[in-house]
C-alpha cells in the first residue's frame, strides 16, 4: 500500500516564475491538505481539498492555488514566486475532512527560489 | 494574539530516562490536539491524538496529557532510546475550522546513549 507521494523531490526556480507541485494521497484517502514549512518552523496550513473543492484556507495570498482531481490527487500552484516562498511543501492526506481524522504526510517537495 | 509554544531549546536526555515535551497555547479553543514526529528531510508522522474532553492518552511508551484550563499538553516518552531522537510537533485543530491544523514550531529531542 503506497503512502502519500509527492513530486518533484526538489525544485529550483527564480523569482517571478510559476511552479506546480503534485501529490498523490494514500490509497483510500479522499482529502488532501497542503502545508508550507520554513526551516526551523512547524508546517503552516495553506488549504485543504475535499470532493474537488477548496474547503479551508490558511493565511496565504491568492498566488497560492490548488486543484484536486477525481482520483483525489492534487496540485499546488504558486505564481509570481518570491524569495520567501523557499520552503518544504508538504502534502497530507486523510479520509474525510472532519475532526480527528489522522493525516498522513508525504516526504515533501523542497522549493528553492533564487 | 494566538500562539502555540513548544520548548524552543533542544532537549538532551540520557537513554532510558523519560523525556517530557511541553506544548502551550493561548487564545485558541482546540477541539483536539495531536503530536507528530518529524525526522530531518521527512514529513511529519502522526503519533497521538487527544480530544479536549480527555485528560490522558497512552500508546506503548508514549503518553500525552491535555489540560484545557492550563492550556497545555505534555508529551512523555518513557524508557527513551537514541532512535527516539527527532523533532516533535504539537498541532491543534479548532472547533471553528476542523480541517485547519495549526502546528507549533517543534522541539528537537536528542537521546544520548
Amino acid at each position: 500500500d503506497a503512502g502519500v507521494t509527492q513530486s518533484p523531490t526538489h525544485l529550483i526556480k527564480t523569482r517571478g516564475q510559476q511552479v506546480t507541485l503534485r501529490c498523490s494521497p494514500k490509497s483510500g484517502h479522499d482529502t488532501v491538505s497542503w502545508y508550507q514549512q520554513a526551516l526551523g518552523q512547524g508546517p503552516q496550513f495553506i488549504f485543504q481539498y475535499y470532493e474537488e473543492e477548496e474547503r479551508q484556507r490558511g493565511n496565504f495570498p491568492d498566488r497560492f492555488s490548488g486543484h484536486q482531481y477525481p482520483n483525489y490527487s492534487s496540485e499546488l500552484n504558486v505564481n509570481a514566486l518570491l524569495l520567501g516562498d523557499s520552503a518544504l511543501y508538504l502534502c497530507a492526506s486523510s479520509l474525510g475532512s472532519g475532526y480527528g481524522n489522522e493525516q498522513f504526510f508525504g516526504p515533501g517537495t523542497r522549493l528553492t527560489v533564487l | 494574539s494566538q500562539k502555540i509554544e513548544q520548548n524552543s531549546e533542544a532537549l538532551n536526555i540520557q537513554e532510558g530516562k523519560t523525556a517530557t515535551l511541553t506544548c502551550n497555547y493561548t487564545n485558541y479553543s482546540p477541539a483536539y490536539l495531536q503530536w507528530y514526529r518529524q525526522d530531518p528531510g521527512r514529513g511529519p508522522v502522526f503519533l497521538l491524538l487527544i480530544r479536549e474532553n480527555e485528560k490522558e492518552k497512552r500508546k506503548e511508551r508514549l503518553k500525552v496529557t491535555f489540560d484545557t484550563t492550563l492550556k497545555q499538553s505534555l508529551f512523555h516518552i518513557t524508557a527513551s532510546q537514541p532512535a527516539d531522537s527527532a523533532t516533535y510537533l504539537c498541532a491543534l485543530a479548532l472547533y471553528s475550522s476542523a480541517s485547519k491544523i495549526i502546528f507549533g514550531s517543534g522541539t528537537r529531542l536528542s537521546i544520548r546513549p
